[in-house]
């Protein structure tokens, strides 16, 4: 069985510019999740979909950051425009449903000069 | 509040010798407790879970854990540590809407 997978795998790009990261969740899982995960400490959750729905985005940065899972399968997290403080790892996970365990993907490590 | 503690964060142990990483939570009831590892560069992999019922639980790799409700905690076990183990352990739980990671034990091992 596949993993969780993420694109890119690496990515650096200068301030002020957009950036965005792509998520394929495990086959049949219907909840998916973007955490970022600054270095030295534990992921911290930014949204949650449950199929095509964003039931918790309470954690996301509105005004810079927006999300996506269109046909409840594939996700798009998006940053416009990156400032400094971005520099992170962007992780995907997905579960059967909210309760279970998660299946992370390798994240985006990314940089922002 | 809701949160995980992970009270060390490094730990350096000898190749072959035992090992016991701390996670204490806080929540008003129990939770789903999980430890996940997380080597250079990749995402995190699930060690072990512990739902409900026996409270010592078994994980990949040889690894247990033991949840002890007195003690709000879910400390992480391995009788005998290989230098592949080397790496970052994240103990968790979730209470319902989201997993709330602890802020994680780097172990290293010495040959």
């Amino acid at each position: 069985e596949a993993g969780v997978v993420q694109s890119p795998r690496y990515k650096i790009i200068e301030k002020k510019q957009p950036v965005a990261f792509w998520c394929n969740p495990i086959s049949g899982h219907n909840t998916l999740y973007w955490y970022r995960q600054n270095l030295g400490q534990g992921p911290e959750l930014l949204i949650r979909y449950e199929n095509e729905e964003a039931v918790d985005d309470s954690q996301l940065p509105k005004d810079r950051f927006s999300a996506e899972r269109l046909k409840g399968v594939d996700s798009t997290l998006k940053i416009q425009p990156a400032e400094l403080g971005d520099s992170a790892v962007y992780l995907c996970a997905s579960s059967f449903e909210r309760k279970y365990e998660q299946y992370f993907g390798p994240g985006t490590r990314l940089t922002v000069t | 509040a809701q949160s995980v503690t992970q009270p060390d964060i490094h730990i350096t142990v000898s190749e072959g010798a035992s090992l016991e990483l701390r996670c204490n939570y806080s929540y008003g009831a129990t939770p789903y407790l999980f430890w996940y590892v997380q080597s250079p560069g990749q995402g995190l992999q699930l060690l072990l879970k512990y739902f409900s019922g026996d409270t010592l639980v078994q994980g990949i790799k040889g690894f247990e854990a033991e949840f002890k409700r007195s003690q709000s905690s879910f400390n992480l076990r391995k009788p005998s540590v290989h230098w592949s183990d080397a790496a970052e352990y994240f103990c968790a739980f979730n209470a319902g809407n989201m997993l709330t990671f602890g802020g994680g034990t780097r172990l290293m091992v010495k040959p």
